[in-house]
């Protein structure tokens, strides 16, 4: 176990909804980042947030939109979803001085029908 | 765009054998690799991470890192039924002030009993 947890485990929406997906970082972690694991492929990062501001995004389009609080927990939202949305999302938290202290919550696996 | 590229597998191995994981990567100014294992529904973790050519032991474990070749690859020793699993290469980015990771898309481990 990781300390980083991750709500719900699992979540079914239909095409068009929106989602909101949450995370909590280990202890003394200020750093959380998103990725999106399709299956069969490897995780592919969505972006970071590190003391409440974005600090690096990759290929993902703006309807993927994220907050992190004062505590460091962190939410990713999706609008209007997508079938291709289907997939696991993880959660990552590190001390930004430490990529290799970058522990992975359980993941939510989302469904788009 | 930084590339990360393995045999998808999967790759089979009796028990006690040794199995033999490889990856390259595009960007030739890479200091850092890892290697994570996810188990079927479960997120990664942080199995080995190197820096310097050559090669790091780790129990079981012996990550070997080639940068001129731009190679990288995980030995395990003694295979046991238990390190059947998806082990997924990953690299940071070169520049500073952002961590995200860019994983390639794993291999799938089985070792036979």
């Amino acid at each position: 176990e990781t300390g980083v947890t991750q709500s719900p485990t699992h979540l079914i929406k239909t095409r068009g909804q929106q989602v909101t997906l949450r995370c909590s970082s280990q202890s003394g972690h200020n750093t959380v980042s998103w990725y999106q694991q399709a299956l069969g492929q490897g995780p592919q990062f969505i972006f970071q947030y590190y003391r409440e501001e974005e600090n690096g995004r990759g290929n993902f389009p703006p309807r993927f939109s994220g907050l992190q609080f004062p505590n460091y927990s962190s939410e990713l939202n999706v609008n209007a979803l997508e079938l291709d949305d289907s997939a696991l999302y993880l959660c990552a938290s590190s001390l930004k001085t430490g990529i290799e202290t970058q522990y992975f919550g359980p993941g939510t696996r989302l469904l788009v029908l | 765009q930084k590339e990360v590229e393995q045999n998808s597998g999967p790759l089979s191995v009796p028990e006690g054998a040794i199995a033999s994981l490889n990856c390259t990567y595009s960007d030739r100014v890479s200091q850092s690799f890892f290697w994570y294992r996810q188990y079927s529904g479960k997120s990664p973790e942080l199995i080995m991470s190197i820096y310097s050519n050559g090669d790091k032991e780790d129990g079981r474990f012996t990550a070997q890192l080639n940068k001129a070749s731009q190679y990288v690859s995980l030995l395990i020793r003694d295979s046991q039924p238990s390190d059947s699993a998806t082990y997924l290469c990953a690299v940071p980015p070169s520049g500073a002030g952002s961590y995200q990771l860019t994983f390639g898309k794993g291999t799938k481990l089985s070792v036979i009993p």
